[in-house]
């Protein structure tokens, strides 16, 4: 994978739903997986840095895994609530910083 | 407050019209850097910098300048703005190492329109 890949695309879930989505990237030359949390008007907001295979960093109700031996890391939100709807980016950071087109969440009350 | 701050939000302008979007940071950060973030698209490296007086080009630097005179500014220049230049702007700042393993800060985001 030369580009970094997120998927789903977008997704609608209901509050109280649990829900998951990938980021997919170059499993060569890793220095570090970025998630962010985009809000619509705003900046993009950190939420993890990643560094090691197998790191899981968790904040509230959102956390994420890391595996760089196959390049893929999951963000997961437990119990969604309208206030995550967002969208969700990961940069991979290699010898350069690249960033996937994000994931699109629509919590509905 | 730490903050990256852009000006203007939005700009529309005309095709030719030389015109700068200026991105300063209060977070003594080396690393600054410029994306565009098209629809579809994930963020796109313009330019950035790793400290003052150093700018290298980024994924897509046709059509831009930047300059980093000092340490707590990094203005992008569009020296002859054209239609394909419109889009969404992110100034964005880390400590060091390009944003590597360090959080990089986004400002609040230019939205350019060319006509």
């Amino acid at each position: 994978i030369l580009n970094v890949e997120q998927s789903p695309q977008s997704l609608h879930v209901q509050e109280g739903d649990s829900t998951n989505f990938t980021c997919s990237f170059p499993s060569s030359n890793f220095y570090a997986l970025h998630w962010y949390r985009w809000e619509t008007a705003k900046s993009p907001e950190a939420l993890f840095v990643m560094t090691l295979n197998g790191d899981e960093k968790k904040k509230g109700r959102i956390s994420a895994t890391l595996n760089t031996k196959e390049g893929y890391s999951y963000l997961y939100i437990k119990g969604s609530q309208p206030e995550d709807s967002a969208t969700y980016l990961c940069a991979f950071s290699g010898g350069d910083m690249r960033f996937g087109a994000g994931t699109r969440l629509t919590v509905k009350p | 407050e730490a903050q990256v701050t852009q000006n203007p939000r939005y700009l529309i302008t005309v095709t030719g019209k030389k015109l700068t979007v200026t991105c300063s940071q209060n977070m003594n950060h080396e690393y600054m850097s410029w994306y565009r973030q098209d629809p579809g698209l994930g963020l796109r490296q313009i330019y950035y910098s790793m400290n003052v007086e150093v700018t290298d080009k980024g994924d897509v630097p046709e059509g831009y300048k930047v300059s980093r005179k000092e340490k707590r500014n990094f203005p992008l220049i569009l020296e002859s703005p054209s239609p394909n230049q419109t889009s969404l702007y992110f100034c964005a700042s880390s400590l060091t190492d390009r944003g590597r393993t360090d959080t990089q800060y986004f400002g609040p985001g230019t939205r350019l329109t060319v006509l």
